[in-house]
């Protein structure tokens, strides 16, 4: 069965550093999400992807935040100047088509240490 | 009032014990519903979507009650392996026509031998 990868799955960083989280959507689908979990917490949304554009961000995805689909297959989630309140499981996800009968996918997760 | 709401538990129930967790959603204008496992640590997965009908899929039974804005999920039998967090997820369109998932905190269940 065709999934949703993710690399690394564990990254730990500094403060004030920049990272790059990795993401292999189902190779057929065409829109793309990052979600975050922190410990403990709900999943939140971040961020959907579709086109080459951004379609949809919440609140939390401010200018620190960044997406990119660089090549036909990798969907990347860069967060520039890390924070310490970034630490958290990063999701990856992607679906065939928007609409409510298609399901989202999650990719295994990064999770993601500031120290 | 939060945007998805559950009772976070835990629930420890026996195995073989038929359990129901409830959710209630915020936004009337919801179109799409689902309950979601997430076992500790790891993705959260489809487990099925819910329809106002009414809908099964083996042990487990998923209601929605528009009205009310509430949804239920009822595991029949449980089983060792149903031991996971249920979330409860709803689909909202925003005001620019895209779909977002909106999750509950999840309810924690363990089956007990």
């Amino acid at each position: 069965e065709p999934e949703v990868t993710q690399t690394p799955s564990h990254q730990v960083t500094q403060m004030g550093q920049e990272v790059i989280l990795r993401c292999v959507p189902i190779s057929n689908h065409l829109y793309f999400y990052w979600y975050r979990q922190i410990l403990g917490q709900k999943v939140e949304f971040l961020v959907s992807f579709y086109n080459n554009e951004i379609s949809e961000k919440s609140e939390i995805f401010d200018d620190q935040f960044s997406v990119e689909r660089p090549d036909g297959s990798n969907f990347t989630l860069k967060i520039r100047s890390t924070k310490l309140e970034d630490s958290a499981m990063y999701f990856c996800a992607s679906s065939e088509d928007w609409t409510p009968s298609y399901e989202q996918y999650f990719g295994p997760g990064t999770r993601l240490t500031v120290t | 009032r939060k945007e998805v709401e559950q009772d976070p538990g835990p629930f420890n129930v026996p195995e073989g014990a038929t359990v129901a967790f409830n959710c209630t959603y915020s936004n009337s204008a919801s179109q799409s519903f689902f309950w979601y496992r997430q076992d500790c640590r790891k993705e959260p997965k489809l487990l099925m979507s819910v329809y106002s009908s009414g809908n099964e899929d083996g042990r487990f039974t998923a209601q929605l009650n528009r009205a009310s804005q509430y949804i239920s999920l009822l595991i029949r039998d449980s089983k060792l392996s149903d031991s996971a967090t249920y979330l409860c997820v709803v689909n909202n369109v925003s005001n620019f026509g895209n779909e977002k998932l909106t999750f509950g905190t999840g309810t924690r269940l363990t089956i007990i031998p």
